[in-house]
């Protein structure tokens, strides 16, 4: 068990819809990761948060938002959902310079 | 887009004996990571090696990392059937994330 909780951990939704995905980060990181895992693209970094502010942004589309609250919770909203948004979608957490530690990842499928 | 690289693309053993797997990179780091990957579950740390060092053990593993030639390499010794599953390096450039490699897809034969 890595420490990061993830829910839900499948998602069945229409094309169109809005998700929310959540993330609870291991015990005193304060640096939550998103990333996006797909048979044609493999593991993309989407963004990043520390100790509530975004820090850095990879290759998260304008239909994605995420967000990291007081309690260092983050949440990642998919909205207008595709088909092509269909894919495994983890959260990872770390110290300021420590490794990434994985959740199990939420499975989205879009129908 | 990939930055590490794995290589071979997959690599299957007999139990018992070693596996080594390749990375290499493409941009400087400051450090490189190696995760495991059940089928559809979520990444497993393995051993994180930093710019600096240039070889790293954690029990049956070790890590080697070249910075002159953008590569890292993970050894697993004695290998078992619990070892079956995709390896995967990735790489911290401090400041987007990391960037993952296609993986290694490892099988032991029993």
């Amino acid at each position: 068990d890595s420490g990061v909780t993830q829910t839900p951990k499948h998602l069945i939704t229409a094309t169109g819809q809005r998700v929310t995905l959540r993330c609870s980060p291991r015990s005193g990181d304060l640096s939550v990761y998103w990333y996006q895992q797909s048979l044609d693209q493999g593991l993309q970094f989407l963004i990043q948060y520390y100790n509530g502010e975004e820090r850095a942004k990879g290759n998260i589309l304008e239909r994605f938002s995420a967000q990291q609250f007081p309690d260092l919770h983050s949440e990642l909203n998919l909205s207008s959902l595709e088909l092509g948004d269909s894919a495994l979608y983890f959260c990872a957490s770390s110290t300021r310079t420590g490794p990434q530690y994985f959740g199990a990842g939420t499975r989205l499928s879009v129908l | 887009s990939q930055q590490g690289e794995e290589d071979p693309q997959a690599l299957s053993i007999q139990e018992g004996e070693n596996a080594t797997m390749n990375c290499s990179y493409k941009t400087s780091i400051n450090n490189l990571q190696w995760y495991r990957q059940n089928s559809g579950r979520g990444l497993v740390h393995l051993i994180l090696i930093r710019s600096n060092e240039r070889e790293k053990h954690s029990g049956r593993l070790r890590v080697t990392l070249d910075t002159s030639k953008k590569s890292s390499s993970l050894l697993i010794t004695a290998s078992r059937a619990a070892d079956t599953a995709s390896y995967f390096c990735a790489t911290d450039g401090g400041a987007d994330g990391l960037t993952f490699g296609k993986g290694t897809h490892l099988i032991i034969q029993p």
